[in-house]
């Protein structure tokens, strides 16, 4: 199985900074022969299923605003939230869909500092 | 607008079962791939299995600590997904979501818990 490791644990940012995780797989994500990443993004908010934010690694899901960008590629992986706003804190986890079973990171908080 | 909407989950007794559905709408549910995920209390996410579409051959996929005792099926007729659940465990308690599947997952229901306990 592909392990997913996220860090930091959790991190606490001010209004208006940046807010940056980090990702890895224990093996590559990149299908060559498409040159797709196969890594998701979600944010989960508290009492709420998973939301969607990135896919293919970088690719915005329909309504996702832009302050959320992904990164990276291969094994390591990067979700920035570029201006950190209220409605942003949540957990967030990394996917990998390179082959089943599907496996999610454990998960990184974002609080207000 | 896609709607899925879980139900079924309750409390049941280690060894017991257990029917979930996923009522679907707003989307042609037939030609989608669906999957089940589910997230222990205070815990993370953990995939459980897929279930491909009838003309993609309908098969299904699962993680390992289920494979055997759950099964995931669909009828297209209603537009329901299905989680059949057996020889529960209480490592199995957990809300379950069902979820359209591209691999990611794009949509989810809010999610039904299952609590396995004596």
């Amino acid at each position: 199985d592909i392990v997913m490791t996220q860090s930091p644990d959790s991190l606490a940012v001010s209004l208006g900074e940046r807010a940056t995780i980090h990702c890895k797989s224990s093996q590559s994500v990149l299908y060559t022969s498409y040159n797709k990443n196969y890594l998701a993004w979600y944010q989960q908010k508290p009492g709420q299923p998973p939301k969607l934010l990135i896919y293919w690694a970088s690719t915005r899901e329909s309504g996702v605003p832009d302050r959320f960008s992904g990164s990276g590629s291969g094994t390591d992986f990067t979700l920035t939230i570029s201006s950190l706003q209220a409605e942003d804190v949540a957990v967030y986890y990394c996917q990998q869909y390179y082959t089943t079973p599907f496996t999610f990171g454990p998960g990184t908080k974002v609080d207000i500092k | 607008e896609v709607q899925l909407v879980e139900s079924g989950g309750g409390l049941v007794k280690p060894g017991g079962s257990l029917r979930l559905s996923c009522a679907a709408s707003g989307f042609t549910f037939s030609n989608a791939w669906m999957s089940w995920v589910r997230q222990a209390p205070g815990k993370g996410l953990e995939w459980v299995g897929r279930i491909r579409s009838k003309t993609d051959g309908g098969t299904t996929d699962y993680a390992a600590p289920v494979k055997g005792r759950f099964t995931i099926s669909r009828d297209d007729s209603i537009n329901t997904l299905f989680l059949q659940m057996n020889s529960l465990k209480t490592e199995d308690t957990a809300v379950y979501y069902c979820t359209t599947d591209r691999a990611y997952f794009d949509c989810w229901g809010q999610g039904t818990l299952v609590t396995v306990s004596s």
